[in-house]
């Protein structure tokens, strides 16, 4: 069965630091990989897609980078957090032939 | 306005009692729809996905208006366990990918 994790689950961060978030999925080749923030009280948010190693869409321009270094691994990064970057971060995939959507147990990112 | 909208609720439904949302969409190329249900602070996990002809898992139905452009979701002989945010999506094929499209959920309390 396929599964995915995402760490850490909570981090609180000062402003102008930078942010590492990792994903990574077991159990499936080549899936499509996102990344999606949810603000408190809001809906979700897409912020990159991956279809494959190193093939990175942004959706929403940002101080926030992704890379895909392996087939199952997808990393969410920021050089430098904004107080505006808080929020609950989900890494999800997708099966290419497939159209449900997994999610990760999310990350909560407070910047201070 | 939105793509794919909810009414954010909160639904305050009593224990046992049967209670229903809709989703409406805008986009008519939308292809598949999935319900979502969100525990608080929890990533959002696959309750059901909908069909054309409309599907019943347990004491849950989903159904699909294609000509009106919504879906709902109906809950039977509610449970205290059943309170979370339900979101609703949509997807489509776009030009050179697939597309989510969310809806920012409707919060449901079950009340003994």
């Amino acid at each position: 069965s396929q599964t995915i994790h995402q760490w850490p689950a909570t981090l609180v961060q000062p402003v102008g630091s930078p942010l590492s978030l990792e994903c990574t999925v077991e159990g499936t080749s080549n899936p499509n990989l996102y990344w999606y923030r949810q603000a408190a009280g809001r809906g979700l948010q897409l912020l990159f897609y991956s279809v494959g190693i190193g093939q990175i869409s942004s959706e929403v321009p940002q101080n926030l980078s992704a890379s895909r270094p392996q087939d199952r691994q997808f990393i969410l990064s920021s050089k430098k957090l904004l107080l505006s970057d808080s929020g609950f971060y989900l890494c999800a995939w997708r099966r290419g032939s497939g159209n449900t959507i997994y999610f990760g147990e999310g990350s909560w990112l407070t910047v201070v | 306005r939105k793509e794919v909208e909810q009414d954010p609720g909160p639904f305050n439904v009593p224990e046992g009692a049967t209670v229903a949302f809709n989703c409406t969409y805008s986009n008519s190329a939308s292809q598949s729809f999935f319900w979502y249900r969100q525990d608080c602070r929890k990533e959002p996990k696959l309750l059901m996905s909908v069909y054309s002809s409309g599907n019943e898992d347990g004491r849950f139905t989903a159904q699909l208006n294609r000509a009106s452009q919504y879906i709902s979701l109906l809950i039977r002989d509610s449970k205290l366990s059943d309170s979370a945010t339900y979101l609703c999506v949509a997807s489509y094929l776009g030009d050179s990918n697939y597309q989510l499209i969310w809806g920012a959920g409707t919060k449901l309390i079950i009340k003994p």
